[in-house]
């Protein structure tokens, strides 16, 4: 069964709304991660958390917030979507600081 | 992007052939992961490593943290390899924050 799982799994918003990306694992880890996926680029780090309750910014945090209520759980927050938020989004989680990581399926955003 | 420099960026290979992808650094990378992202989408783990090597299966990954640099061999290709590898470094010690390449298209071909 799929460890890290990620909702909605496709979404299209308008521009202005509020967009808010779910994360779920259950491989009882304590860091979880977002990244953003351009087409044809690779991963860039938008926020991460080593534990619950707490998060950090990642490489490219403007324009998102991040909420980490449990350890199991992970969302990103648009609060104003915009053209230039449109991207594949992934979760990932790692034991801890010297752990690979596993990624969710992605969450593939369209903002019109 | 630019921390982390793949090549080839993309290659087409014979069922049947070796490879070697490589990740440069300009970043002082003290851990390096590679990943596959397969033509679904998905993202596998491939390798962890601090600086050493690692075999699995027909892969086979190397990592010189002094050089700046990191391999992935790929052994007797299948059709099932196809995808984009990236390498995804660890610049700030125990943190397992990483800066990702670019990635590496590969198609195998019958």
């Amino acid at each position: 069964e799929a460890a890290v799982t990620q909702s909605p799994r496709s979404k299209v918003a308008v521009t202005g709304g509020k967009v808010t990306l779910s994360c779920h694992q259950t491989n009882n880890h304590d860091y979880m991660y977002w990244y953003r996926q351009d087409t044809g680029h690779g991963l860039r780090l938008i926020h991460y958390s080593y534990v619950a309750d707490s998060t950090e910014k990642g490489d490219i945090p403007d324009g998102y917030k991040a909420s980490r209520p449990s350890q199991e759980n992970f969302s990103l927050i648009l609060e104003l979507a915009s053209l230039s938020q449109t991207a594949v989004y992934f979760c990932a989680s790692s034991g801890d600081n010297q752990d690979t990581q596993y990624f969710g399926p992605g969450t593939r955003l369209l903002v019109l | 992007g630019d921390k982390v420099k793949q090549s080839p960026s993309a290659l087409s290979l014979q069922e049947g052939t070796n490879s070697a992808l490589r990740c440069n650094f300009s970043i002082a990378a003290t851990t390096v992961q590679w990943f596959l992202q397969n033509p679904r989408g998905s993202l596998m783990n491939l390798f962890y490593l601090v600086p050493g090597t690692k075999e699995n299966g027909r892969l086979k990954s190397a990592f010189d943290s002094k050089e700046s640099y990191s391999t992935l061999h790929i052994r007797d290709a299948q059709l099932e390899d196809s995808g984009t590898y990236f390498c995804a470094a660890e610049a700030t010690a125990n943190t397992n924050k990483v800066v990702f390449g670019t990635g590496t298209r590969l198609q195998v071909l019958p």
